[in-house]
């Protein structure tokens, strides 16, 4: 079992729904998690980062997280094309040194 | 203010070639890490360097070095390259003393072993 998993996609919306993108991880001890956006051919970007319980927002993107259940999300609202790209989830535990580990990310693809 | 500077951007080795990949950083910040990335595997750490004068490995770093040069540069060398070594390979870096402690990203060395 990978220790951050996210299904890898394509998640297909189309322009101004909501998409949702989820990533479980097994650590417990998990600290901190992160939400890169990844276009195609260039380097990960910080979009969101949460440590707490609960939801946090940012202009369109919220991020969720539940640390009971071991999951963290990103709700992307009023998509547009231009945020077609991968999404990886990476969650920092004081267990791997406090490191990143990442997941294999999500596909997202906004459809005009 | 460049960021995080990664040389070459491509590369084509023949199995058993030896070359090395540059990063540089000028955000001041104290950690180094080296990635690479294989389609649907995410990023795995190849190594690391916490601060200046120290390296580890992380979770694949077989058939790789490392040298922190100085507080900017971290250097990944490639000894004798194998088609498995096929990747691409991110440089990044971050201020541990931060609360989100935020890795940056270079833009990142497309390599080929053939």
């Amino acid at each position: 079992q990978k220790e951050v998993e996210q299904n890898s996609g394509p998640l297909s919306v189309p322009e101004g729904a909501i998409a949702s993108l989820n990533c479980t991880y097994s650590d417990r001890g998990s600290q901190s998690f992160f939400w890169y956006r990844q276009y195609s051919g260039k380097s990960p970007e910080l979009i969101m980062f949460i440590y707490s319980n609960g939801d946090k927002e940012d202009g369109r993107f919220t991020a969720q997280l539940n640390k009971a259940s071991q999951y963290v999300s990103l709700l992307i609202r009023d998509s547009q094309p231009s945020d077609s790209a991968t999404y990886l989830c990476a969650v920092k535990s004081p267990n791997a040194g406090n490191m990143l580990t990442f997941g294999g990310g999500t596909r997202l693809m906004v459809k005009p | 203010n460049a960021g995080v500077t990664q040389t070459p951007k491509f590369q084509v080795l023949k199995t058993g070639q030896s070359m090395t990949l540059q990063c540089a950083q000028d955000m001041n910040h104290n950690s180094m890490y080296w990635y690479r990335q294989d389609p649907g595997m995410g990023l795995r750490l190849i190594y690391y360097s916490a601060s200046e004068g120290t390296t580890d490995k992380g979770e694949v770093p077989n058939g790789y070095n490392v040298s922190r040069l100085n507080k900017r540069e971290f250097s990944l060398r490639l000894e004798s390259a194998a088609p498995s070594q096929t990747s691409v390979y991110f440089c990044a870096s971050s201020d541990p003393e931060s609360y989100k402690n935020i890795q940056y990203f270079g833009a990142g060395t497309r390599l080929s072993v053939l």
